[in-house]
C-alpha cells in the first residue's frame, strides 16, 4: 500500500520569505502522480500544483514550485514570496496511474505566515 | 470557472438518523468521489464512482453508507444510522475523463452527530 508522510506538523515562515514542506512516499509502482492541497481555515481542498511522475521536469505555478525526486521518493513545495493568504494547512497526495484512483494524503503541515 | 458545489455546508443530526450528504460535480467529468476529514486529521478516502458504479472503496465505506447518482448533476452520500464517530468534514471531488485527471473538491459538508 502506497503512504505518504509529511514530517513537519507546523512551519511558519516570514511574508515575502521563501518556505520549503516536505513529503515523502512509498511505492513499488513507477507510473503515478503528486499533488500539493491546500487548506485555508475554511476548510476548503484546494489544488496548488501537480505532478507526473515520467516527468522529470519539476512542475511550477507562479509563486509554487516542487522539488520532484523520484529515485529518493521526495516531493517538496517551495513558496517563493509568502504571503498572508498562503496561511493554510498543505497536504500530500499521491495517486496511482495503474487503476486506484483515490487519492492518498499525508497528515498535512499547517504554514503560518508572520507579518 | 466550474467548480464543485456541495449542500448542505452544515449538518447536525442525531444518532441513529439517515443524513444525505448532496453534491454537484463539474459538468463534464465523469469520476466523482467521497472523503472524509475527521477534525485534526488526514483526508481519508470513502468511494469512487464512474459509469453509474462504485469502482473502489476503502474499508470505512461499510453497508451504513451508500453512494448514488439520481439524475445527470447529483451525486449524494447517504448515511442509514449514524453515528458519533461519522462526525467528519465530507468532501466530494470530480475528476475528467481518466482516474488520475486532477481531482476538484467541493468545500466540504461539516457533519455533526449527536
Amino acid at each position: 500500500a502506497q503512504t505518504v508522510t509529511q514530517s513537519q506538523p507546523e512551519m511558519s515562515v516570514q511574508e515575502a520569505e521563501t518556505v520549503t514542506l516536505s513529503c515523502t512516499y512509498d511505492t513499488s509502482e513507477s507510473d503515478y502522480y503528486l499533488f500539493w492541497y491546500k487548506q485555508p481555515p475554511s476548510r476548503q481542498m484546494i489544488l496548488v500544483i501537480r505532478q507526473e511522475a515520467y516527468k522529470q521536469q519539476n512542475a511550477t505555478e507562479n509563486r509554487f514550485s516542487v522539488n520532484f525526486q523520484k529515485a529518493a521518493k521526495s516531493f517538496s513545495l517551495k513558496i517563493s514570496d509568502s504571503q498572508l493568504g498562503d496561511a493554510a494547512m498543505y497536504f500530500c497526495a499521491y495517486i496511482s496511474n495503474f487503476g486506484n484512483e483515490k487519492l492518498t494524503f499525508g497528515t498535512g503541515t499547517r504554514l503560518t505566515i508572520i507579518p | 470557472e466550474p467548480e464543485v458545489t456541495q449542500t448542505p455546508s452544515h449538518q447536525v443530526t442525531q444518532m441513529g438518523q439517515e443524513v444525505i450528504l448532496r453534491c454537484v460535480p463539474i459538468s463534464n467529468h465523469l469520476y466523482f468521489y467521497w472523503y472524509r476529514q475527521i477534525l485534526g486529521q488526514k483526508v481519508e478516502f470513502l468511494v469512487s464512482f464512474y459509469n453509474n458504479e462504485i469502482s473502489e472503496k476503502s474499508e470505512i465505506f461499510d453497508d451504513q453508507f451508500s453512494v448514488e447518482r439520481p439524475d445527470g448533476s447529483n451525486f449524494t452520500l447517504k448515511i442509514r444510522s449514524t453515528k458519533l464517530e461519522d462526525s467528519a468534514m465530507y468532501f466530494c471531488a470530480s475528476s475528467g475523463t481518466r482516474g488520475t485527471d486532477t481531482q476538484y473538491f467541493g468545500p466540504g459538508t461539516r457533519l455533526t452527530v449527536l
